[in-house]
């Protein structure tokens, strides 16, 4: 099984729609992170957090939100969907500042 | 914030040859300099790492230099393979956030 799961791996939904990205990690770390892969502007962080009781926001969380609802679990959700939140996504954990390991990312498309 | 930014944007190099990817950052805070490997339908891998307190590491055909007074840092790749083919970023954090360069895409002519 992978290290970091994401769900769902691809996704098309309509403008104004509520829609969540899930993910789970089996590294027991505890510091999560979402970002945003757009072409030619590399990673940008959306939200991180550092535990469970702990949420961050990061260069570009405007339009999203986060929720820890475990060590494990980390899930964005998208309150109002518009078309340039059309991306693909990635969830990512890290021990500290050491390596950081990412899922296989969400590509979400909204129409 | 920190700022990295990295270059160039795409590479081309024959195979054998050898590819040098650059990357710079603001902070003088950073202390952590990893490198991520995206291959096409994937996330990112980390292929080599340095801390502030190293200036060279290397493994294999693969090889990073850190320099804190210019705050630059390179991966260096030699005897390139097809399947060296990927996106590259690089990153900088002082511990808290991780900050991503905008990705070299590597491609590597047979």
């Amino acid at each position: 099984d992978a290290d970091v799961t994401q769900t769902p791996r691809n996704r098309i939904t309509k403008t104004g729609k509520r829609i969540m990205l899930e993910c789970s990690q089996t590294k027991g770390h505890d510091r999560m992170y979402w970002y945003r892969q757009d072409p030619g502007l590399g990673l940008r962080l959306i939200y991180y957090s550092f535990d469970v009781k702990d949420i961050n926001k990061g260069e570009i969380s405007d339009g999203y939100s986060v929720s820890r609802q475990a060590q494990a679990k980390f899930s964005l959700s998208l309150e109002s969907a518009i078309p340039n939140q059309t991306a693909l996504y990635f969830c990512a954990t890290s021990e500290g500042y050491g390596e950081a390991f990412f899922g296989q990312g969400t590509r979400l498309t909204v129409v | 914030g920190e700022n990295v930014e990295q270059h160039p944007s795409t590479l081309s190099v024959q195979e054998g040859d050898s590819a040098v990817i650059k990357c710079t950052y603001s902070d003088s805070a950073s202390n952590y300099f990893p490198w991520y490997k995206q291959e096409l339908g994937k996330g990112p891998q980390l292929i080599i790492d340095i801390r502030s307190n190293v200036g060279e590491k290397k493994d294999q055909r693969i090889a990073v230099t850190l320099n804190k007074t210019a705050k630059h840092f390179s991966l260096h790749i030699t005897e390139t393979q097809p399947e060296d083919s990927a996106v590259y970023f690089c990153a900088a954090t002082t511990g808290n956030q991780f900050y991503f360069g905008t990705g070299t895409s590597l491609t590597v002519i047979p």
